[in-house]
Order: C-alpha cells, then structure tokens, then sequence
C-alpha cells in the first residue's frame, strides 16, 4: 500500500495563479480530509469529505474549493493563490468516525507551497 | 467550534528528565487523540483516549483523559533525544470535523 500520496512536494506561484494540490489514499478510507500548518498555528482544518459526492467546509475554507468523486482522491484547488495561502499543506485519511470515536488519521508527507 | 488549548508551547529539557504536555478545552469531546510530527513529515499517532479518566502507556509515554472529557495530559519518563518532536491533540465534532491543538514543539537535549 502506498498509503496517502500528494503531489507535488513543492510549489511556487505567483499571486491569483490557480493550481491543484493532489491526493490519493489506497486504503479505502470514507473519510479524508485537508489541513493547512502555518508556524505556531498547528494543523486548521481547510474542508473534509466523509465519503465519495460528500465535502463539507473546516475552520478555514475561504480561497480553496475541493471535490470528491472517488473513494480514492480528494484534489484541493486554490482559485487564485494570495501570499496568505503559503504554508504547508496536508491530507488525511480515515476511516470513519465510529461512535464518535476518531478513527487513525493516516498523513501525506505535505505539499510545501510559496504564493509571491 | 470546540478549541483545544496546549501547553505549554515550547519545552526544552535534558535528557533524563521527566516531563507533562497537556491539552485542555471548556468543551466534552467524545475522544481524542495525541499525534508526533517530526521536520518534514506528518504527523503519526500515538494513542486515542476514549473513556474519562482513563490511563495508556506506550513505552515511556502515559497519556491521560480527564474524567470529564474536556482535557488531555501526555507524561513522558525519561525523555530521550528520539522523542523530539511537535506533538499535537485532536479532538472530533458532532459534524465530522477534527480539529487540532497548536502544538507543544519538544525538544530534548542530548
């Protein structure tokens, strides 16, 4: 298994570019999800999908749209990139929360992002 | 939305010593969980705490749930220079949504 895969590793745009950050997981996990990491700020969660044609907004959701038409992928857009977008960006799998009781989140190694 | 608070945020000590992070919120969550980022990578987890007041070791680290479900504690034994890292809590919404702590940044001293 390859787990959770993102492309690409690093990235640099200039400001209102648009692009795609890819995600992929193999292990047919319903839930998946996208974090953004900034210095000091832990993970915000940006938008999250419980299941294939499902996505719902996190903390932090503007400037980013996301779609789910596959178990498998969960690509992240940025519609036009702002130097407030740089940071480090995750994804995450799981399995469904059961009972309320979290599921291991599994992560990507992170796509580093530049907006200048 | 429901904050978890961690603290402190950064921690430096000699190898050896013993040491507390915790984790606090004025909300119940049903579970949380404790996960170690180190430089470059995701985080990993290291335990999911479900029950108020209950107890997991892991090796040198025993991780707390609070008996009213709103705080976490991770104690760590002997810390040793592997156990560097940013360590983070998560709790889970009603809505789906998993939201994380800031962080507490470990570093340890050889």
């Amino acid at each position: 298994n390859a787990g959770v895969t993102q492309t690409p590793k690093f990235q640099v745009l200039k400001t209102g570019q648009s692009m795609t950050l890819q995600c992929a997981q193999d292990m047919n996990h319903e839930y998946m999800s996208w974090y953004r990491q900034d210095p000091g700020m832990g993970l915000r969660l940006i938008h999250y999908s419980v299941g294939a044609g499902i996505t719902d907004q996190g903390e932090v959701p503007n400037g980013y749209n996301v779609s789910r038409s596959t178990t498998e992928d969960f690509p992240l857009r940025l519609l036009s990139a702002a130097p407030s977008q740089t940071s480090v960006y995750f994804c995450a799998s799981s399995f469904r929360h059961s009972g309320l009781i979290l599921g291991e989140q599994f992560f990507g190694p992170g796509t580093r992002l530049t907006v200048l | 939305t429901q904050l978890l608070e961690q603290s402190p945020q950064f921690l430096s000590i000699q190898e050896g010593e013993n040491l507390t992070v915790y984790c606090n919120s004025s909300s119940v969550f049903s579970s949380l969980q404790w996960y170690r980022q180190e430089p470059g990578e995701g985080p990993v987890l290291l335990v999911t705490v479900v029950t108020g007041g209950e107890v997991k070791k892991l090796k040198r680290l025993t991780f707390q749930f609070g008996d009213a479900r709103k705080d976490s504690s991770l104690h760590i034994t002997a810390a040793q220079p592997g156990d560097t890292g940013l360590y983070l809590c998560a709790g889970g919404e009603r809505d789906d949504k998993i939201i994380f702590g800031k962080g507490t940044r470990l570093h340890i001293l050889p």
